[in-house]
């Protein structure tokens, strides 16, 4: 079983539907989740980033952390074409350690 | 956010010969550095931890003889791929943290490495 588990998809949605993704881990030693949002052939771009527990909203996107069922979401409001990519969540024990990622979940927003 | 920048872009060499790949920090310090590897349509998979002034740490299974890594200055962490051989073509990506305790990491926007 992986430390991290990501469905792969692909998920598609129409264009101005809400996209939630999500992650679930086995380590309760993780308190730090990232998500990142990758284009093919490119590095991963920083999405969102959150410290245990709780609620963190930024313009279209929102992270859920809920440490007690070891299980973390990204939702997305009004999807966009561009939003059309792979995302990644990722996570780690202490501020600045190594990163274990899940395997990524495609996400294709059709217009 | 931060930038993390990466050299070469893309690079094709023949099997045998030995190949750098640069990873830098431009708007920030990086004592340390996370060298990644991943294959079509897979995640990023941790190869080994790029120490400022020290050595680097390598993930399990990864040849450290074959995977050098150099992390001589705050900004620039070098990953050597020796004698390389087919398989060993991927995309190889960087990565840092923005200062001790932060937990934000940035990536660079990786490496194609083809060996012919």
């Amino acid at each position: 079983q992986k430390e991290v588990e990501q469905d792969p998809g692909p998920l598609s949605v129409p264009e101005g539907a809400i996209v939630s993704l999500n992650c679930t881990y086995s380590n309760s030693a993780f308190q730090y989740f990232m998500w990142y949002r990758q284009y093919s052939r490119k590095g991963p771009e920083l999405l969102m980033y959150t410290y245990s527990s709780g609620n963190k909203e930024d313009g279209r996107f929102t992270a859920q952390v809920d440490k007690s069922s070891k299980y973390i979401s990204l939702f997305i409001r009004d999807s966009q074409p561009s939003d059309s990519a792979t995302y990644l969540c990722a996570m780690s024990e202490a501020a600045g350690n190594k990163l274990t990622f899940g395997g990524g979940t495609r996400v294709l927003v059709k217009p | 956010g931060a930038v993390v920048s990466q050299h070469p872009s893309r690079v094709i060499c023949k099997s045998g010969t030995s190949v750098k790949i640069e990873c830098r920090s431009l708007d920030f310090q990086a004592t340390t550095m996370f060298w990644y590897r991943q294959f079509p349509k897979q995640s990023l998979m941790l190869m080994a931890t790029s120490n400022e002034g020290s050595k680097a740490t390598y993930e399990q299974g990864v040849e450290k003889d074959k995977f050098l890594i150099n992390h001589a200055s705050l900004t620039l962490s070098t990953l050597t791929v020796t004698s390389a051989h087919p398989e060993d073509s991927s995309f190889y990506i960087c990565s840092a943290p923005t200062g001790l305790g932060s937990y934000e990491q940035y990536f660079g926007p990786g490496t194609r490495l083809t060996v012919t």
